[in-house]
Formats: C-alpha cells, structure tokens, sequence
C-alpha cells in the first residue's frame, strides 16, 4: 500500500502564480486534510472533507480552494500564490468514525516556495 | 488558551535516559488522543493512541488523566533514533477535526 502520495514533492512559484497540489488515498478512507506548517506554528488545518462531496473550511482556508475529486483524490488549488503562502504542505486522511481511535495518515508533504 | 498545549523543549538527554512529555488539552468533551513523531522534513506518523486506561508498546507509554485534562508519553531507554518531535493530538467525540498541538522536541545525545 503506498498510503497517501502527494505532488509535487517541491515546487517554486512566482507571486501571482497558480498551481493545484495533488493528493491521492488507497485505503479506502472517508475523511481527507489539507495542512500547512510553517516553523513555529505547528500544523494548521487549510480545508477538510469528512466524505465524498463535502468539503469545510479549516482555521487558515484564505486564498486556497479544493476539490474532492473522488473518494481517493483531494487537491489543492492556489489561485494566486503569496510569499504568505510559503510553507510546507500535508495531505492527511482517516477512516470516518465517531468513537475510537483511529489515527491520521499523512502523505510526505509538498514543500512549497513562494518568490 | 490554546486548546491542545505541549512545552515545545527542546528536551535534551542522554542515551538510556528517561524522558516524559505532558499534553495538556481545553474542551472535556475531548475523546481520541493520540501522539504522533515527526522527525525532520518528514510527515507526522502515528506512534500511538492513547487510551483511558493507558497503554504500553515497547519503551513507549501514554496516559490519559481526564480529570486534570491532559495526556502524557514517557520513554524510557532513550535511544538516538527517538530524536524528533513529538506532537500530541486530540479529537472532541463525532468531530472529523483533530487538534495537534505545536509539538515537543526531544533530542538524544550520546
């Protein structure tokens, strides 16, 4: 099972630039995260879906849209990039639950550049 | 206050050491924990759940005190592959949004 695999791995933009980060889950879960973490603040949640066609906004969702292609995909979209929005990007995903104590899945992370 | 509070270290020991972090969350209908590692340039993974009557795997033990509201991981025999951070996550019952704290830095030194 390869879990959850994001692209790119890196990528460099230039202010006012666009570009959709990818994010793909094989194992069947409900749920998918989008997460920026920048040094010091931890992880801060951008956009969640809870299932297939629903998506929420997170603490930090400004200047960013998604979209839950699928049960498997969740992207990303920046419309027009920010120095703000340098950081390093997590997709996540977990099983849809009410009790219990399934955990979250990270894929490796984008690492994005913002000039 | 911030819902879900770690002291971010970092916390510096020796090797074979014992080391015990402490998470500390706000909102009592709180009810999955967790602790996850994040070592450097990588992604958060599960290192365990916390559950209410606390659990053990291997040198790794986490405890849940509902009653003063936080949780805890103590490691004993510290090696030199446990240097990371460790972040500690909470979960109020029926929500899809966990809360991860800012996370504990430890490192092991020889």
């Amino acid at each position: 099972n390869a879990g959850v695999t994001q692209t790119p791995k890196f990528q460099v933009l230039k202010t006012g630039q666009s570009m959709t980060l990818q994010c793909a889950q094989d194992m069947n879960h409900n749920s998918m995260y989008w997460y920026r973490q920048d040094p010091g603040m931890g992880l801060r949640l951008i956009y969640y879906s809870a299932s297939e066609g629903t998506t929420d906004k997170g603490e930090v969702p400004n200047g960013y849209n998604v979209s839950r292609l699928n049960k498997r995909e969740f992207s990303l979209r920046l419309e027009s990039a920010a120095p703000s929005q340098t950081s390093v990007y997590f997709c996540a995903s977990s099983e849809r639950e009410s009790y219990g104590a399934h955990g979250y899945t990270f894929g490796s992370g984008t690492r994005l550049t913002v000039v | 206050r911030k819902e879900v509070e770690q002291d971010p270290g970092p916390f510096n020991v020796p090797e074979g050491a014992t080391v015990a972090f402490n998470c500390t969350y706000s909102n009592s209908a709180s009810q999955s924990f967790f602790w996850y590692r994040q070592d450097c340039r990588k992604e958060p993974k599960l290192l365990m759940s916390v559950y209410s009557s606390g659990n053990e795997d291997g040198r790794f033990t986490a405890q849940l005190n509902r009653a003063s509201q936080y949780i805890s991981l103590l490691i004993r025999d510290s090696k030199l592959s446990d240097s990371a951070t460790y972040l500690c996550v909470v979960k109020i019952g029926g929500s899809y949004i966990p809360t991860f704290g800012r996370g504990t830095s430890l490192i092991v030194h020889p």
